[in-house]
């Protein structure tokens, strides 16, 4: 039973705009989020992470999204760049910064 | 500043054997956790340690166990090896076990058992 989803494979954005990535989890005990990036032959890189007491989080171009209600969370890329282009995890814990629970991620392909 | 190391890169290993991962974590790092990553999935949790106590274990069967050394390093250790277990194996530390700002990975090794 996967708790933290992310229902789109990949995903294709034209260079400039926006880029909207989206993760559903199931566990309502989840407080903590995180977006990471991948590219291949690379350990994952710490992108932008959220507390469940807050709706929304900003760094630079990134900008993440958390629906608890909903148990909903988007990570927004504008603009996107061609570099952009990787796998990103959302991930959940419930503890800060312990036993992060990852979902499968989704290809993102920024096109020059 | 040296990031996330994991030696070796790279492993072939049969069936029934045993395999030791290494990881040293960035310098002031006191915590380490383990993940592996099948293709085509995310992460999954298999330990942490902080502190050279274990803080935390995923659900994964007792032939994974891990230790954490007085310098912070850390192995990670699978005994009988199945052909499910070949997948690319990370390491990542973070200052202690409560960080919020999210974890350093390494490379990871990706291990091939035949």
């Amino acid at each position: 039973d996967q708790q933290v989803k992310q229902n789109s494979p990949s995903l294709s954005v034209q260079e400039g705009r926006i880029s909207i990535l989206n993760c559903d989890y199931t566990n309502s005990m989840f407080d903590y989020f995180l977006w990471y990036k991948k590219y291949p032959a690379e350990g994952p890189t710490f992108l932008i992470s959220i507390s469940s007491i807050k709706d929304k989080n900003e760094d630079g171009r990134f900008t993440v999204f958390l629906n608890k209600s909903a148990k909903h969370l988007s990570l927004h890329i504008v603009p996107s760049q061609p570099g952009d282009s990787a796998v990103y995890f959302c991930a959940a814990s419930e503890v800060a910064g312990q036993n992060f629970v990852f979902g499968p991620g989704t290809r993102l392909s920024v096109l020059p | 500043d040296a990031g996330v190391t994991q030696s070796p890169t790279h492993l072939i290993k049969t069936r029934g054997q045993h395999v030791t991962l290494r990881c040293s974590p960035i310098s002031g790092h006191k915590s380490v956790s383990w993940y592996q990553q099948v293709l085509g999935q995310g992460p999954q949790f298999i330990f942490q340690y902080y502190e050279k106590e274990e803080r935390g274990r995923g659900n994964f069967p007792d032939r994974f166990s891990a230790r954490q050394f007085p310098n912070y390093s850390s192995e990670l250790n699978v005994n009988a090896l199945l052909l499910g277990d070949s997948a690319l194996y990370l390491c990542a530390s973070s200052l202690d076990a409560g960080a919020f700002y999210g974890y350093t990975f390494g490379s990871g090794t990706r291990l091939t058992v035949v």
